[in-house]
């Protein structure tokens, strides 16, 4: 039972372009969640979706950041005329529910660094 | 102030220390969870705790949902434990803490 898979494993994009970073939950997990670590900061939710639906995005930025959870692929979060300020680490989590007895597991990351 | 606050920052230990870790939440939780993080590397949750305490070979968690209060010890400490471990807590979202950087010395 392979984990979070997610990839690329490390991006380099130029200022204005689009960053695609994907993640395919666990086998069995219908919940995935978007963090965003910064250089030497705490980790920092971005999303929440589920199958077709975000739940709760209130820590994506307002511009230039987009997710969806097809009923078919992985989660995608996508990432606008990337800036600078974009490079970070992306790391995405899945659950088989919420609640308090549900299990998360993190993927390995997709290291981004805009040039 | 953060909604996770977690101490020490920082740790060095010698090998074979018992090592505790405290993180404690302004927040209403579901669950609280211990994540390690090994440098660029990807996160590994430790455990996922919503009441009383857990064990993990050397490695146990404690929570005090009364005192918004949780805790990770470590015991018999091994430099392979070197590693960033942070603090979540939440439901829907998760809000984290900014890590403890944990260095066992052979």
């Amino acid at each position: 039972n392979a984990g979070v898979m997610q990839n690329p494993r490390h991006l380099v994009r130029r200022r204005g372009q689009e960053a695609r970073l994907r993640c395919s939950p666990m086998k069995g997990h219908s919940h995935v969640y978007w963090y965003r670590q910064l250089p030497e900061e705490g980790l920092k939710f971005m999303v929440y979706l589920q199958k077709e639906n975000i739940i709760d995005e209130s820590g994506m930025p307002k511009e230039r950041f987009s997710a969806e959870f097809p009923k078919e692929g992985p989660s995608i979060l996508r990432i606008q005329q990337v800036v600078r300020g974009d490079s970070a680490a992306y790391f995405c989590a899945s659950s088989p529910r919420v609640g308090e007895n549900s299990p998360l597991h993190f993927g390995n990351g997709t290291r981004l660094t805009v040039t | 102030k953060n909604e996770v606050e977690q101490s020490p920052q920082n740790l060095t230990a010698q090998e074979g220390e018992f090592i505790t870790i405290n993180c404690s939440y302004s927040v209403g939780i579901s669950a609280l969870h211990w994540l390690q993080q090994h440098p660029g590397g990807g996160i590994v949750s430790l455990f996922m705790l919503s009441s009383g305490k857990k064990k993990h070979g050397r490695l146990i968690a404690t929570i005090n949902i009364q005192e918004k209060h949780s805790s990770l010890h470590i015991t018999a400490s091994h430099p392979r434990d070197s590693a960033v471990y942070i603090c979540a807590v939440g439901g829907n979202q998760f809000y984290f803490g900014t890590g403890t950087s944990l260095t066992v010395i052979p």
